[in-house]
């Protein structure tokens, strides 16, 4: 079986700080993980996805994460932050390539405090 | 390319009524998915298809759930006599193939009073 656990439901950050949300993982097979950001009362939409071809996965709109088997972690981060981050941010896990049967945390609402 | 889409975007309805969601993916997506997500959780897998075949369906899925995709490109989900517990976010996603991202809709909020 597969699970991910989110750090903190809540993240705070000032504009222009280091954002970082935290995402660990279990699964019994190599795992494919994902990022995703969820606006208000809007779909998800991919941020980046771990496949197995690089540790250090670059996303959309300056983020990135970095795979680490040994602490069974796919943190996100972005260098500085920007208003419009503000968001809910999911990490998830998958026995596939592809976002079939997607293993989803809890979340972290992201505020960006001006 | 005009994205996933899903009708309607609001509904409220009483305790035992039946509700029906449509999904209708981006075309030439082979695969659809469904999700259901509750206030402050993420996103749990309901079901799949491949075309027009139910692969498989999440323990979630009580027998009070069913869905379709009839033709292999819309999809509907129907959740008869509903309970306050259904009350929640569905999601709809579809993917080209097993190896490719899927794209998610806005979703159905659903609120049973």
């Amino acid at each position: 079986a597969q699970s991910v656990t989110q750090l903190g439901s809540h993240v705070s950050v000032s504009e222009g700080a280091l954002v970082l949300l935290r995402c660990n993982y279990s699964s019994s097979v190599p795992p494919y993980l994902f990022w995703y950001v969820q606006y208000p009362n809007q779909g998800l939409q991919l941020l980046l996805k771990y496949t197995s071809a690089a540790t250090l996965v670059k996303g959309i709109n300056g983020f990135e994460a970095e795979f680490k088997k040994s602490e069974t972690s796919f943190h996100l981060t972005k260098p500085s932050a920007h208003m419009s981050d503000a968001a809910e941010y999911f990490c998830a896990v998958s026995d596939q390539q592809g976002a079939q049967k997607l293993v989803f945390g809890q979340g972290t609402r992201l505020t960006i405090n001006p | 390319d005009t994205g996933v889409s899903q009708d309607p975007r609001h509904k409220i309805t009483k305790r035992g009524q039946n509700v029906t969601f449509r999904c209708d993916p981006i075309s030439e997506h082979n695969r659809l998915y469904w999700y259901r997500q509750t206030l402050g959780q993420g996103p749990e897998f309901l079901t799949y298809f491949q075309n027009e075949a139910q692969l498989e369906k999440s323990r979630l899925l009580s027998d009070r759930f069913s869905a379709e995709r009839p033709k292999g490109s819309f999809s509907t989900l129907e959740i008869q006599r509903t309970e306050q517990g259904d009350s929640a976010m569905y999601l709809c996603a579809s993917s080209k193939d097993v190896n490719t991202e899927a794209f998610f809709g806005q979703g159905t909020r659903l609120t049973v009073v």
